[in-house]
């Protein structure tokens, strides 16, 4: 079912830190997973997404790592930057919807 | 690229009027938008998935004589609030897919999202 939370977590990270943000989902017959970054007032965007059929993969100072054998995804971020400061939403699902995470808020501290 | 426009951005209006929100991809074509709504703090949920030339598709609790969504052409879908009463109050938000990669899981684009509140 949806995963919607009634609250946010959050973590706090030193700036140049390296941050981990991880996500359990629910389906595993999901094949398709997707990081959403939401600052306060916009919309969710796009940040890296990754297949089934692999277990990681890097962005720019971004990377996507997934376990489908315990349901987890995980989110690196590399020198943590105060833009970094947002919440970040896991997704699963493809070509017809997409189920949202409960989301994770990141609070960097300079 | 991929640029998706919502309009308004916010919109306070009396309980009992009917709000039209836009959402517009401005540099793709999409056959198929999604319309979410997000409460403080939380997740974002889906209400209903717009396709082009079709009726759209309601999740489950989502009341489609409330919510109309109209999505006439490959780059505009409209949902309109009916009779909002303040409990409607919220942040909506549309997404769009670009057309023409079916079969291949690509990622929906989000708009900046409408903060509705309803006096």
């Amino acid at each position: 079912g949806e995963s919607v939370g009634l609250h946010l977590p959050t973590l706090s990270v030193q700036e140049g830190d390296n941050s981990i943000i991880n996500c359990a989902y629910s389906n595993s017959a999901s094949d398709y997973f997707i990081w959403y970054k939401q600052e306060s007032g916009k919309g969710p965007q796009f940040i890296i997404d990754i297949r089934s059929n692999m277990d990681k993969r890097q962005g720019q100072r971004v990377t996507v790592l997934l376990n489908k054998t315990v349901k987890h995804l995980s989110l690196q971020i590399a020198a943590t930057q105060p833009g970094d400061s947002a919440v970040y939403f896991c997704a699963e699902g493809g070509y017809q919807k997409v189920t949202f995470g409960t989301g994770t808020k990141l609070q960097v501290i300079p | 690229g991929a640029v998706v426009s919502q309009h308004p951005s916010w919109v306070i209006c009396k309980s009992g009027t009917s709000v039209k929100i836009e959402c517009r991809s401005l540099d793709f074509q999409a056959t198929t938008m999604f319309w979410y709504r997000q409460f403080p703090k939380q997740s974002l949920m889906l209400m209903a998935t717009s396709n082009e030339g079709s009726k759209a598709t309601y999740e489950q609790g989502v009341e489609k004589d409330k919510f109309l969504i109209n999505h006439a052409s490959l780059t505009l879908s409209t949902l309109t609030v009916t009779s909002a009463h303040p409990e409607d109050s919220s942040f909506y938000i549309c997404s769009a897919r670009p057309r023409g990669r079916q079969g291949l899981d690509q990622p929906q684009h989000f708009g900046d999202g409408t903060r509705l509140s309803i006096l």
